[in-house]
């Protein structure tokens, strides 16, 4: 089974900087995911990869396939970013796999 | 699409009733998953299917849980008996084989 490691747990940042959100995983995959979930509980698919960098509007998802290691950023912050944010890779490294989850980051993104 | 609906959304019962959960998965999806989130342990999968097959059910809890998916549009996750360490929020996603998954809104359980 594959372990998930995420940081930080909690992050409290101004309005306007830029967030890194940290994931590291112990087997190797074929993709990993980014879930966003909101104080309302629904959970997003923000991203999908596999190799490199996605974008999308101020989010920006990398990975290092070789070091076992994501990152998760958000330029420009602003508080309807607040949410937690939860990386998930496959249960056993296949691509058709149920996921296994980080513990999340819980980001506050204050005025 | 309406997206995975799952019901209900919330369940309240006492210790020992059955409960039944229920998930209508994206059409053209083949694959669906069912997921248990609690603050103690976070989310965690219970089971998957491909092709309406069930191929991995390690993270069912125990015998007290069972899934089933009759047929592609249609599935359930049934706690009998329930205890009050089954409350919980349920969550049903769906995806293409390979693709992201798409969540369900989930079903707040509740064991008294």
């Amino acid at each position: 089974k594959n372990e998930v490691e995420q940081s930080p747990q909690n992050l409290t940042a101004q309005e306007g900087e830029f967030i890194t959100i940290n994931c590291s995983y112990s087997v190797g995959i074929s993709a990993l995911h980014w879930l966003q979930q909101h104080p309302g509980g629904g959970i997003v698919s923000l991203f999908m990869l596999s190799s490199g960098k996605k974008k999308h509007g101020r989010l920006i998802a990398t990975i290092n396939i070789q070091e076992k290691h994501s990152s998760l950023h958000i330029t420009a912050s602003h508080p309807r970013d607040s949410a937690v944010y939860i990386c998930a890779v496959p249960f056993s490294g296949g691509g058709a796999d149920g996921l296994t989850f980080g513990k999340g980051t819980h980001l506050i993104i204050q005025p | 699409d309406a997206g995975v609906i799952q019901s209900p959304r919330h369940e309240v019962t006492e210790m020992g009733q059955e409960v039944t959960l229920r998930c209508k998965p994206i059409s053209g999806h083949n694959s669906l998953f069912w997921y248990r989130q609690t603050m103690m342990r976070g989310l965690e999968l219970l089971i998957y299917f491909n092709n309406n097959v069930p191929i991995d059910d390690s993270g069912m809890p125990e015998d007290r849980f069972s899934a089933k998916m009759p047929n592609a549009s249609f599935s359930t996750l049934k706690i009998q008996p329930s205890e009050p360490r089954d409350s919980a929020v349920y969550f049903c996603a769906s995806s293409q084989t390979t693709d992201k998954q798409y969540f369900g809104p989930g079903t707040r359980l509740t064991v008294l």
